[in-house]
């Protein structure tokens, strides 16, 4: 059974720091993995989506990896912001078919102005 | 993207009554849909997979007959809290894949369930 685990559980920074979210999972044989962000009683906004062929996906200040042989993914945030404050999700998908996510807890981050 | 909406958003019940939470995919057509339920300071939990017009398939430890799935077009899912008690008080999220071809997975809003 898969299961995926992030590092650290929380996170606090001040404003302007770059930071380093990681995330790890059991089993290798995956279709994709995803970043979400998530509000404090919000629902999920998906990040970066990194297929398993793919070494790392770019957006703004964020930067996604996945090597997945090892097992790992990070998510880096550059020039943190006190908006990007959230508690943020990795998941990944173990198929091509309609398949669901399997969700770490996530790391609450805090960044302070 | 792809868009998911769900409504309500909140809801507070009485013990006992039964609560109706509705999916819909506003502009795309969704043949699998996934509810899961989010529990302060956890992670999503999947609660069912939702396959327009047939049954759905439910995970280990969800009793199906308290939540009742009905996905009964490629736009809307509704899950129904039934006989809600305090424990049945959570977040409830549910997501559908885009048409992308990237198998992406898109979520709605969430529902705030609060059982008195």
């Amino acid at each position: 059974k898969q299961e995926v685990t992030q590092i650290p559980a929380a996170l606090s920074v001040p404003e302007g720091e770059n930071l380093v979210l990681n995330c790890s999972f059991t089993d290798s044989a995956i279709y994709n993995l995803q970043w979400f962000r998530q509000d404090p009683g919000k629902g999920l906004t998906s990040l970066l989506l990194i297929q398993s062929s793919q070494r790392e996906q770019t957006s703004g200040r964020l930067n996604a990896s996945l090597d997945k042989s090892s097992g790992r993914s990070t998510l880096y945030i550059a020039a943190s912001q006190p908006g990007d404050s959230a508690t943020y999700l990795c998941a990944v998908k173990a198929d091509s078919g309609y398949s669901t996510l399997t969700f770490g807890k996530g790391t609450m981050l805090l960044v302070s102005p | 993207g792809a868009v998911v909406s769900q409504h309500p958003s909140w809801v507070i019940c009485k013990s006992g009554t039964s609560v109706k939470i509705e999916c819909r995919s506003l502009d795309f057509q969704a043949t699998t849909m996934f509810w899961y339920r989010q529990f302060p300071k956890q992670s999503l939990m999947l609660m069912a997979t939702s396959n327009e017009g047939s049954k759905a398939t439910y995970e280990q430890g969800v009793e199906k007959d308290k939540f009742l799935i009905n996905h009964a077009s490629l736009t809307l899912s509704t899950l129904t809290v039934t006989s809600a008690h305090p424990e049945d008080s959570s977040f409830y999220i549910c997501s559908a894949f885009g048409t992308s071809g990237d198998n992406e997975q898109f979520f709605g809003p969430g529902t705030r369930l609060t059982v008195l």
